[in-house]
């Protein structure tokens, strides 16, 4: 079963705008990851934020974590045609296995 | 250096038959982990070896099944496959059994008629 929700389920911006995509889980985390991954290929590791981190930046990339509400966020910021992929965010509990939520489509018109 | 390796790339396999899918880690990285995705969900876990010994296991039944070789290569089966078994499957190594820095390969989609 999935941890829980990506929101929105679909996204759709022009090229130069931020995107943000939000993540809601439901059990205790170790830490946080998101995975992106194009035309439903393999998974391409992004950003791992731990549980007592609250923000974490790489690049055009920026999340933030709120474990009293259990949800995450991920902004891009000036989006590219590049950019448009599924976005997945997953947690792991107390070691091995992740759990991915549904995922989030973006895409980036040129 | 490689990444993460998996064969084969696509496969059609008909109800009732046997699948093996093959997985070949980044070098020095000791883990590999099996996740199922169908089309339009989320990836969900299968198995995880590490060192060669199970160390996790998804709520997939025991028509699945998956080793890891000496060389951390690793192997996951299916039998009497199902339409419903018909996904990508997805192969992540990391160094430790630890849930961080997990590195994916391309997947294998199977297509089960």
């Amino acid at each position: 079963s999935q941890q829980g929700e990506e929101d929105p389920q679909a996204l759709s911006i022009q090229e130069g705008e931020n995107a943000t995509m939000n993540c809601s889980y439901k059990t205790s985390i170790n830490n946080l990851q998101w995975y992106r991954q194009n035309s439903g290929r393999g998974l391409v590791h992004l950003i791992l934020i731990r549980s007592n981190e609250r923000e974490k930046h790489s690049g055009r990339l920026r999340v933030t974590l709120d474990t009293s509400k259990k949800s995450s966020s991920l902004l891009i910021t000036a989006s590219r045609a590049a950019d448009t992929a599924s976005y997945f965010c997953a947690t792991t509990e107390y070691g091995n296995k992740l759990v991915f939520g549904a995922g989030t489509i973006l895409r980036v018109k040129s | 250096d490689a990444g993460v390796t998996q064969s084969p790339t696509h496969l059609i396999k008909t109800r009732g038959q046997h699948v093996t899918l093959r997985c070949s880690p980044i070098s020095g990285h000791k883990s590999v982990s099996w996740y199922q995705q169908v089309l339009g969900q989320g990836p969900q876990f299968i198995f995880q070896y590490y060192e060669k010994e199970e160390r996790g296991r998804g709520n997939f039944p025991d028509r699945f099944s998956a080793r890891q070789f000496p060389n951390y290569s690793s192997e996951l089966n299916v039998n009497a496959l199902l339409l419903g078994d018909s996904a990508l499957y997805l192969c992540a190594s990391s160094l430790g059994d630890r849930g961080n820095g997990y590195t994916f390969g391309s997947g294998t989609r199977l297509t089960v008629v």
